[in-house]
């Protein structure tokens, strides 16, 4: 049973707009938020994360943000480019170095130019 | 230059003959785990390791078996492969004390086919 959620397997969208990503999670007890990124014949590394003592993270064009009693974070790319098509997987863990992580499905972001 | 290398990248074979995809990383990690992708499923942990001769189970362990008898060396070991084990693997390591899974450091993949 999935404890990490991504209802939106694609995302399309022009260049320069914003592009928001949805992870749903069911286990309270996640305390820790990842995001990575994945392109095409590559493994996935990291973008941004977020603690659960937070609501909000930013890192340049990325914004995370957390909505606890939701159980709902989303991933905020703004302005989108090309270069950013790509395979964004959500993460949960129980802390910031727990060794079991918990992925969603992905989200594949295809930025039109 | 840091990495984790896998191999081999494709893998075609078939069902019951025992495989084993390698992976290596040369960053002195003390952590490696095992991830296989699926479409809609994403990334799923089947072991990890913690440290030389010390494995666990991950969330979907069942018909494989890994080994760390080096700290660079983590390879997964299917005994008899079924076509419910094609996917994409990924290994990754990151070091074990003071680090976080940001630091989680990913190899490009094996595709396994099984037939």
């Amino acid at each position: 049973d999935q404890q990490v959620k991504q209802n939106s397997p694609s995302l399309s969208v022009q260049e320069g707009r914003i592009s928001i990503l949805n992870c749903d999670y069911t286990n309270s007890m996640f305390d820790y938020f990842l995001w990575y990124k994945k392109y095409p014949a590559e493994g996935p590394t990291f973008l941004i994360s977020i603690s659960s003592i937070k609501d909000k993270n930013e890192d340049g064009r990325f914004t995370v943000f957390l909505n606890k009693s939701a159980k709902h974070l989303s991933l905020h790319i703004v302005p989108s480019q090309p270069g950013d098509s790509a395979v964004y997987f959500c993460a949960a863990s129980f802390s910031s170095n727990d060794y079991k992580l918990s992925f969603g499905a992905g989200t594949t972001v295809t930025v039109r130019a | 230059e840091a990495q984790v290398t896998q191999n081999p990248r494709y893998l075609i074979t078939v069902t019951g003959k025992k495989l084993t995809v390698t992976c290596s990383q040369n960053m002195n990690h003390e952590y490696m785990s095992w991830y296989r992708q699926d479409p809609g499923l994403g990334l799923r942990q089947i072991y990890y390791s913690m440290n030389v001769e010390v494995t666990d189970k991950g969330d979907v362990p069942e018909g494989y078996k890994v080994s760390r008898k080096e700290k660079r060396n983590f390879p997964l070991i299917l005994e008899s492969p079924s076509p419910n084990q094609t996917s994409l693997y990924f290994c990754a390591s990151r070091y074990t004390a003071y680090a976080t899974n940001e630091k989680l450091f990913f190899g490009s993949g094996t595709q396994l086919s099984v037939l």
